[in-house]
Formats: structure tokens, C-alpha cells, sequence
């Protein structure tokens, strides 16, 4: 593994069904982010990490839940997913050196969900 | 008002030219900004980060930050057609965590 891997790359869905999407860091990071992007409305977070054990919402968590319970996993769950989270979805970490948010985010390559 | 703007476009450039990105912000407290460049179907990849008011250039991107006018900029010099893609700017926040809120992006592309 290098960098941030993700999965399934993509994944259609029947409405009320429950779904994992992966994601799998070997960089040692400690912060981990769920983002989803639609279009024309840009990377919008779902949850963050800043480090393992501890997990916070974003802009837009409701459907959605995360754990964290080492560095490297942070899995997303749809507990009953619908139409509207119909979505790519991407991973990120970040190192975090302590001085605030001045660390580029790393991105994985994405899952591509598609929910009828 | 978003937090952070961009002229979704597409902006479109003559090859060789100078492509011009800009970003403006609300938070002032942001102190670290961010270029990303997106293929089509592909994940975000940092070009550039800027923390200090004045100009940052590596090779043919120069980033601009004016805090006083809370906006930031990407030049591009020599316009490829492999610079045809979505470029983000993304902000920190004053939040006291290490999250980044996102402009939407803006298309560019590069004509031959």
C-alpha cells in the first residue's frame, strides 16, 4: 500500500440498503476526512478524525457515521442509504505537525456510489 | 456568502499564455491556503500552498496571497494542454481544528 487507498472504486446501491466504503492510510497521518463532491458544489466534509480515537462532524454528517479506531482505518457508513447520498466520495489525511491546519491534505483515489 | 469563492468558469486559454485563478475568502483568520488540481474522474493533488502575504512561484505556478483583500491567486505561465482540469482552493479555518473548507472550483482549459 502506498498513500491512501479506498473501497469499492465504485458501487450501486438499493435505497435502505447499509454500506462501508474503506479507506486505508500507510503514511502515518493523524488526521483522517470523509469529503463527498457533487457537482458544482465542490469537496464538502462528512467527518474528520484528528486523530485516532476521535471523530467529528462536518458540513454535511447526517446519514453517515465514522469510527476510528486506529491510525490507519477510517471507514464511512450509510446506515440506510438514500438517493440524495448518491455521490463521489473521497478520503483524505493529513500529518497535522501541531501548528494548526497548515498541512496539505492527501487524497485517495475515490468511490464512486450510486444509490437507486 | 461562501466561504470561500471561485469562478466556477470553464476559463479558457490559449496555449502558451498566462491562465489566472483567483479565490477570495471570509475567514480572516485563515492563515494557510491551498491549490489543488482535479483531472476529470481523478482525486485533488496539491500544486501549491501559500502562507505569506506576497507571491510564492515554483516553476510555471506563482500562488498570490493579499490577506488585507482576502484573495488568493494561481498563475500559470506557458498554458499546456495538460492544465486543462478543475483547480480548488481550499482555506484553513480559525476553528481551532485542522479542517479546510473548499471553494468549488474553477474549470480551466487550455486550447491548442
Amino acid at each position: 500500500i502506498a498513500g491512501i487507498t479506498q473501497a469499492p472504486t465504485s458501487q450501486i446501491l438499493a435505497a435502505g440498503r447499509r454500506m462501508t466504503l474503506r479507506c486505508t492510510q500507510d503514511m502515518r497521518h493523524n488526521a483522517m476526512y470523509w469529503y463527498r463532491q457533487d457537482l458544482g458544489l465542490g469537496l464538502r466534509l462528512i467527518h474528520y478524525s484528528n486523530t485516532a480515537g476521535t471523530t467529528g462532524k462536518g458540513e454535511v454528517p447526517d446519514g453517515y457515521s465514522v469510527s476510528r479506531a486506529n491510525t490507519d482505518d477510517f471507514p464511512l457508513t450509510l446506515a440506510s442509504a438514500v438517493p440524495s447520498q448518491t455521490s463521489v466520495y473521497f478520503c483524505a489525511s493529513s500529518p497535522t505537525s501541531g501548528r494548526g491546519a497548515w498541512d496539505e491534505q492527501f487524497f485517495g483515489p475515490g468511490t464512486r456510489l450510486t444509490v437507486l | 456568502q461562501k466561504e470561500v469563492e471561485q469562478n466556477s468558469g470553464p476559463l479558457s486559454v490559449p496555449e502558451g499564455a498566462i491562465a489566472s485563478l483567483n479565490c477570495t475568502y471570509s475567514d480572516r483568520g485563515s492563515q494557510s491556503f491551498f491549490w489543488y488540481r482535479q483531472y476529470s474522474g481523478k482525486s485533488p493533488e496539491l500544486i501549491m500552498f501559500i502562507y505569506s502575504n506576497g507571491d510564492k512561484e515554483d516553476g510555471r505556478f506563482t500562488a498570490q496571497l493579499n490577506k488585507a483583500s482576502q484573495y488568493v491567486s494561481l498563475l500559470i505561465r506557458d498554458s499546456q494542454p495538460s492544465d486543462s482540469a478543475t483547480y480548488l482552493c481550499a482555506v484553513n479555518t480559525d476553528r481551532g481544528n485542522y479542517q479546510l473548507i473548499w471553494g468549488a472550483g474553477t474549470k480551466l482549459i487550455i486550447k491548442p
